[in-house]
């Protein structure tokens, strides 16, 4: 089975703080994304990447950056935490195109005060 | 644009009697359909896919879902729940080139007993 680890589970961080979240995947799949998941909203696409290096804006790209610099690893950056984006933030990856869906992370609550 | 709408925010069942989530979607194609589940702290697991072919899908934990293109509707049901099926349903509808999805806010299973 694909797993997704993300690197933590809680993370308390300070207002301004520059937040790093960690996402591998081992089944060498193509395409990785990051979505929050807030009450009552669902879950909201941030950033996707679909190979090295490569990266696309979400629906809610503002205040977050992501990096890839290896197939496995995907991180999301929070340049300038802010309350705003206390949430929990979960991380997917897939092969190429939907035919076997998603495999998502456990999932990483973040809290900003 | 694709969307996805679950009218329910929350259900309450009683264990042994059935459940049917509703899910409407709004998509231009042929879409690909999907249900995940969230246990409490978790992340999403896969419970059923639709691509093509036969309208009704079988899933995993005893689960189905039957796609009806003229009501743009992809409801799940299960005959007979059970306390384990306590948890947070999505709907999610994609199909474009980049393999993204969009989820819905999500449905909140309450199993009593």
């Amino acid at each position: 089975d694909v797993k997704v680890t993300q690197s933590s589970r809680y993370l308390v961080k300070r207002t301004g703080e520059k937040v790093f979240l960690e996402c591998v995947q081992d089944m060498d799949h193509e395409n990785m994304f990051w979505y929050r998941q807030d009450p009552g909203l669902g879950l909201r696409l941030i950033y996707f990447s679909y190979d090295v290096k490569m990266k696309e804006k979400g629906d809610i790209p503002e205040g977050y950056s992501v990096s890839r610099e290896k197939k496995e690893r995907f991180s999301l950056i929070l340049e300038s935490a802010s309350t705003n984006q206390t949430s929990m933030y979960l991380c997917a990856s897939s092969p190429q195109g939907l035919t076997r869906g998603y495999t998502f992370g456990s999932g990483t609550r973040l809290t900003v005060v | 644009a694709q969307s996805v709408t679950q009218p329910d925010i929350h259900i309450t069942v009683s264990e042994g009697a059935s459940l049917e989530l509703r899910c409407n979607y709004s998509y231009g194609a042929t879409p690909y359909l999907f249900w995940y589940v969230q246990s409490p702290g978790q992340g999403l697991q896969l419970l059923l896919k639709y691509f093509s072919g036969d309208t009704l899908v079988q899933g995993i934990k005893g689960f189905e879902a039957e796609f009806k293109r003229s009501q743009s509707s992809f409801n799940l049901r299960k005959p007979s729940v059970h306390w384990s099926d306590a948890a947070e349903y999505f709907c999610a509808v994609g199909g474009d080139s980049w393999g993204k999805l969009q989820f819905g806010a999500g449905t909140q299973v309450v199993v009593t007993p």
